[in-house]
């Protein structure tokens, strides 16, 4: 069965520091894997997507394959990065399946 | 359009009586798919609309749960005989086509608690 791993509930770093929200994934096939944000009082939103190879707001995240993994990284973390960040997959045209999400706080 | 609209914004019931939500999507968008967050936990897939082929169901937890689609518009997810574990944030989210291709655009959900 698909299933999407984010091992940290909380993560706090201090501004500028480097920051990485881990994600594993459990799925057969090649997956195509999201990374979801939802910020306070708004709506959750699409961070950025794998098939895009896209880098967003400096995020950046790369499948890695051996490792079942799609870790989202940014080098400097800013204030403004506090949310809720949810790792995703969709096996091809189904359903999606959720990670259980990381709240992530930067500090001043 | 203003984006999803989800309605109510929010709903307190009595355990054992039915509830309808609603989901009005971004017009023109194919794909539908709601979505149950319970609290302090992700997203739990319920169910999804591709145009007029039959909806994926795969994810409602109980025959309580069904949601029917018109078309390519609204939405309406209904609970029956609600229990307190039906209290969650229930998200409704679209995209122009299959969300594997595009990106999906949630609505503000509805936040239900059942007494």
């Amino acid at each position: 069965a698909q299933r999407v791993t984010q091992p940290e509930k909380l993560l706090s770093v201090f501004k500028g520091a480097p920051v990485e929200l881990k994600c594993n994934y459990s799925y057969s096939g090649s997956p195509e894997l999201f990374w979801y944000v939802q910020y306070s009082r708004q709506r959750l939103q699409l961070l950025l997507r794998h098939i895009s190879r896209e880098s967003i707001k400096g995020f950046t995240a790369d499948l890695n394959k051996g490792e079942t993994s799609f870790h989202l990284k940014k080098p400097f973390a800013q204030e403004e990065d506090s949310a809720m960040y949810y790792c995703a997959l969709n096996n091809y045209g189904q359903n999606f399946v959720f990670g259980p999400g990381t709240r992530l706080s930067v500090l001043p | 359009g203003a984006g999803v609209s989800q309605s109510p914004s929010n709903k307190v019931t009595e355990k054992g009586k039915d509830v309808e939500l609603r989901c009005d999507p971004i017009s023109g968008h194919t794909a539908l798919y709601w979505y149950r967050q319970r609290l302090g936990q992700g997203l739990e897939f319920l169910i999804y609309f591709q145009g007029n082929s039959a909806p994926d169901k795969s994810g409602l937890p109980s025959d309580r749960f069904s949601a029917e689609r018109t078309g390519e518009s609204v939405s309406t997810l209904t609970i029956q005989r609600t229990q307190q574990e039906d209290s969650a944030v229930y998200l409704c989210a679209s995209s122009l086509v299959s969300a594997i291709q595009e990106t999906q655009y949630f609505g503000p959900g509805t936040r239900l608690l059942v007494l």
